[in-house]
């Protein structure tokens, strides 16, 4: 299995909202990262979790709740959002950190939860 | 982080060879060269990367200059599904020893049948 999987495909929230974005992965990666990504622009990352403990957080607003509650799992909680949101949030896990697998330096996305807050 | 300097796009003749130029001036002795590609609508996708030599596998080769400030990604045989967004990439690893990637504007490269 060398797939990461995030669900749901598709989201439209309204700005009270609380929804949350899921992402699962069982290939024994210790990484997993957020990454927002505008229409026709570059991904930015969000978040690193390494060991289920987040370890890069790049000032993302407390709006957008990061959780790993185990090694194969990544949520991002999503509360009071705005429309400037509306994105692909993509996820992503690496080997880094598996013990005994060489670094690649490869990620492994899925293919995104497309985003839209009205 | 090093950035890089990408042309926003291409064109290149299916059958040919596709040659896509990253400028990374700034990258620093221990950060690598990585290379992305993203097809519509799809999460990206890692191709190659490198830290001083040329490297080659079954999708590309990649071309580090000597003094490391530019690299070229080649992809030997270009084919209709090459047709992407492709994004070179210098990174390093956190204290945590997990990747940092910070994404260009990239190269949409289009292959003409």
């Amino acid at each position: 299995d060398t797939e990461v999987t995030q669900t749901p495909k598709h989201l439209v929230m309204g700005m009270t909202n609380k929804k949350s974005l899921k992402c699962e992965q069982h290939m024994g990666h210790r990484a997993m990262y957020w990454y927002k990504q505008k229409a026709k622009k570059p991904p930015e990352l969000m978040f690193v979790y390494s060991y289920e403990k987040l370890s890069i957080n790049e000032s993302v607003p407390s709006r957008f709740s990061p959780e790993c509650p185990n090694s194969s799992l990544l949520n991002l909680h999503l509360h009071a959002l705005q429309p400037e949101d509306s994105a692909l949030y993509l996820c992503a896990s690496s080997p880094q950190g598996r013990p005994g697998l060489i670094n690649t330096g490869e990620l492994f996305f899925g293919e995104g939860s497309r985003l839209t807050v009205l | 982080d090093a950035k890089t300097t990408q042309p926003p796009s291409m064109d290149c003749a299916e059958g040919r060879a596709a040659n896509l130029p990253c400028n990374h001036s700034t990258i620093s002795g221990n950060e690598y060269v990585y290379w992305y590609r993203q097809i519509h609508s799809q999460g990206p996708q890692y191709i190659i990367h490198g830290l001083k030599n040329n490297e080659t596998n079954e999708m590309a080769s990649l071309i580090i200059t000597e003094d490391r400030k530019s690299s070229t990604l080649i992809l030997p045989h270009a084919t209709l599904r090459d047709t992407a967004v492709y994004y070179c990439i210098v990174g390093s690893q956190s204290n945590f020893g997990n990747e940092k990637l910070t994404f260009g504007t990239g190269t949409r490269l289009t292959i003409i049948p």
